[in-house]
C-alpha cells in the first residue's frame, strides 16, 4: 500500500530565506508526483507536476526534483516570501485506471516577514 | 481554463439534516469527479470516485447510503451528506477530470466546502 509523508510537518523562516520540503513514498512505481499548494481554508492550487521521466521541474522561484529510485521528491523555494505561507502537499496516482491520488500529510510553512 | 467550483463555500445546519453540495467544472466536461474530506490540519482523504453517468465507487470505510454521490452530467456532482451528525463536520473538496488530457490524472481541485454540523 502506498504511503506518503512529508517532512518537516511545519516550518518557519525569515523572509529571503531558501528552503526545503520533502516528501516520500513507499511504492516507487509512480506515474508522476504532483505538488499543491493549499491556503487556509481554501482549496488546492497545483504547483509543479513531475512525470515518471523526468528529474525535476521548475516554475519562477519554485523547483521540484524527484528520485523514484530513492521514494523521493524535494520541493525547493527560493527567496520565501510572506506571500508563500501556506500548507504544501505532495501527491502520487494509485488505482491504476481509476487514477487516484494520495495525498502527502502536508508541511505547514510560515515566512516571517 | 479547468476551473472547479463549489457551492455553497460553507454551510451550517442541525444535526439530523441533510445537506447537498455542488460541483461544477465551468470550462469543461468531467468524466470523472472525486470527492475529499479533510479534517483539521490533516491531509486530504478520498472518500469517492464518480464516472458521469454510473454509480459512485466508495473508499473503503466511506458509507455510501451516508454520502450520497451523484454526477448526472459531464459539468455536475453533488455529494449529499444525509442526516448530518456533530462527527460529520469537515471540509469537503470536489476535483474533476477530463478523459482528453495530456497528463491522464491531472485533476482540477474546487476551493473546497466548510460543512459544520451543530
Amino acid at each position: 500500500k502506498q504511503e506518503v509523508t512529508q517532512i518537516p510537518a511545519a516550518l518557519s523562516v525569515p523572509e529571503g530565506e531558501n528552503l526545503v520540503l520533502n516528501c516520500s513514498f513507499t511504492d516507487s512505481a509512480i506515474y508522476n508526483l504532483q505538488w499543491f499548494r493549499q491556503d487556509p481554508g481554501k482549496g488546492l492550487t497545483s504547483l509543479l507536476l513531475i512525470q515518471s521521466s523526468q528529474r525535476e521541474q521548475t516554475s519562477g522561484r519554485l523547483n521540484a526534483s524527484l528520485d523514484k529510485s530513492s521514494g523521493r521528491s524535494t520541493l525547493y523555494i527560493a527567496a520565501s516570501q510572506p506571500g508563500d505561507s501556506a500548507t504544501y502537499l505532495c501527491a502520487v496516482p494509485y488505482g491504476g485506471a481509476t487514477n487516484k491520488l494520495i495525498f502527502g500529510t502536508g508541511t505547514l510553512l510560515a515566512v516571517q516577514p | 481554463g479547468a476551473v472547479v467550483s463549489q457551492h455553497p463555500s460553507w454551510v451550517i445546519c442541525k444535526s439530523g439534516t441533510s445537506v447537498k453540495i455542488e460541483c461544477r467544472s465551468l470550462d469543461f466536461q468531467a468524466t470523472t469527479m472525486f470527492w475529499y474530506r479533510q479534517f483539521p490540519k490533516q491531509s486530504l482523504m478520498l472518500m469517492a470516485t464518480s464516472n458521469e453517468g454510473s454509480k459512485a465507487t466508495y473508499e473503503q470505510g466511506v458509507e455510501k447510503d451516508k454520502f450520497l454521490i451523484n454526477h448526472a452530467s459531464l459539468t455536475l456532482s453533488t455529494l449529499t451528506v444525509t442526516s448530518a451528525h456533530p462527527e460529520d463536520s469537515s471540509f469537503y473538496i470536489c476535483s474533476a477530470r477530463t478523459g482528453f488530457q495530456l497528463i491522464f490524472n491531472e485533476q482540477f481541485f474546487g476551493p473546497g466546502t466548510r460543512l459544520t454540523v451543530l
